[in-house]
């Protein structure tokens, strides 16, 4: 159980376009999902926080508008990138929690995007 | 100072030896308490959580938490070379907010 999906696993575009990577928890509703980012050596970073039916909360210097999440069914959120440039080119993953009161948060596959 | 702190490594291990990895947090109402393993170019996968003071074993794999002292540690037994990786220590800080806050990672080299 606890399988979370990404699609797609990589993606090239050109600067100023958007691209859309989805999130699916398989297995399970997850009510709360979280985007992350991580660049090459570096640890994860904490985008925003996804819930059901409700607008995403940002972390501070993260641009909402720029970054479009949504999360509009208990299996499904969506990060666009909206008008990418390529120091937005990096490894973006999300996870989902499971449930209960733990916290354990399973993470997809991730999404390698490289902006040319 | 950082919420989450993990020595960066390399730590490294011969084949078969015990490997320790440690991680300390600051903020002391934190109350779960997880490691990952991350691969190279690969996502997180969750090895272990731990709530309360003492150890947990799973396999090759015992978390220690001590809440008094904010650490928690993470042994693995007969150290085998797909262990090689880079071992994340989370917290979650309990503040209302269900995110994560991890730490920067120790990356784990297991020589054969």
């Amino acid at each position: 159980g606890a399988v979370v999906s990404q699609h797609p696993s990589r993606v090239i575009c050109k600067s100023g376009t958007s691209v859309k990577i989805e999130c699916r928890s398989l297995d399970f509703q997850a009510t709360t999902m979280f985007w992350y980012r991580q660049f090459p050596k570096q640890s994860l970073m904490l985008m925003a926080t996804s819930n059901e039916g409700s607008k995403a909360t940002y972390e501070q210097g993260v641009e909402k508008d720029k970054f479009l999440i949504n999360h509009a069914s208990l299996t499904l959120s969506t990060l666009t990138v909206t008008s990418a440039h390529p120091e937005d080119s990096s490894f973006y993953i999300c996870s989902a929690i499971q449930g209960g009161g733990y916290n354990e948060q399973f993470f997809g596959p991730g999404t390698r995007l490289t902006v040319l | 100072q950082k919420e989450v702190e993990q020595n960066s490594g390399p730590l490294s291990v011969p084949e078969g030896a015990i490997a320790s990895l440690n991680c300390t947090y600051s903020d002391r109402v934190s109350q779960s308490f997880f490691w990952y393993r991350q691969y190279s170019g690969k996502s997180p996968e969750l090895i272990m959580s731990i709530y309360s003071n003492g150890d947990k074993e799973d396999g090759r794999f015992t978390a220690q938490l001590n809440k008094a002292s904010q650490y928690v540690s993470l042994l693995i037994r007969d150290s085998q070379p797909s262990d090689s990786a880079t071992y994340l220590c989370a917290v979650n800080p309990d503040t209302g907010r269900r995110a994560l806050t991890f730490g920067s990672g120790t990356r784990l080299q297991v020589q054969p």
